[in-house]
């Protein structure tokens, strides 16, 4: 299964200020997703990235709070912008294989917004 | 929309005993998967193990095996001989089998605790 280096693993940010987050995988993969999950909570998908095309974006998630970028198949950014409290929780990137494969995650990007 | 269902937030287990973490879920779709994620406190989600839908055989992984009962819609965790290292919370997640989808929907997690 492919390895995802996620950066930074966490980070305390001013409110109003924007964050972001960098995926690099060790194969080339055509799908990214970036999760987020609230403190004790479970996980919500914020976007789907696919590489050449804008990111998929789920209810409740905007592409102005939440800018994704994916230059190449390797890699993806998520930005948190114009953050405010409500938004410290782990933003986890992962990537998947078919059918009974699961996802592999990063390692996850715990923001605290103060 | 398919649900999925963890009752349990929090479950303790002796070191080396037998615990069993539940999950239902729900849906129309006769053509699925389903997971179970470990997310240690170092947060990173780990695949422990997985089912695909039509097999009828329980999946099992060294010491997890899971009970799957499609006519009932559930898909327990067992976790036998408990180590101290099992301590983490446990997610059940669901992903259809329709072709070129992708998004997993995650239960709410069950936090275990393992006793020495």
């Amino acid at each position: 299964s492919a390895v995802i280096s996620q950066k930074p693993s966490r980070d305390i940010c001013q409110r109003g200020t924007s964050l972001t987050i960098q995926c690099q995988v060790d194969s080339q993969v055509t799908m990214m997703f970036w999760y987020r999950q609230q403190p004790g909570q479970s996980l919500t998908l914020i976007a789907t990235a696919n590489q050449g095309s804008e990111a998929t974006y789920e209810s409740g998630f905007v592409i102005d709070k939440f800018p994704i970028s994916r230059p190449n198949l390797t890699f993806s950014t998520l930005t948190v912008s114009n953050m405010s409290p409500e938004d410290s929780s782990i933003y986890l990137c992962s990537v998947t294989g078919t059918g009974l494969y699961g996802y592999t995650f990063g390692s996850g990007t715990r923001l605290t917004v103060v | 929309a398919q649900t999925v269902t963890q009752s349990q937030p929090e479950m303790s287990v002796q070191e080396a005993e037998t615990v069993t973490l539940s999950c239902t879920y729900d849906t129309s779709e006769s053509d699925y998967y389903l997971f179970w994620y470990k997310q240690p406190p170092s947060r990173q989600m780990i695949l422990v193990i997985r089912q695909e839908a039509y097999k009828q055989q329980n999946a099992t992984e060294n010491r997890f095996s899971v009970n799957f009962q499609k006519a009932a819609k559930s898909f327990s965790l067992k976790i036998s001989d408990s180590q101290l290292g099992d301590a983490a919370m446990y997610f059940c997640a669901y992903r259809s089998g329709t072709s070129g989808t992708y998004k997993y929907i995650f239960g709410t997690g069950t936090r275990l605790k393992v006793l020495a």
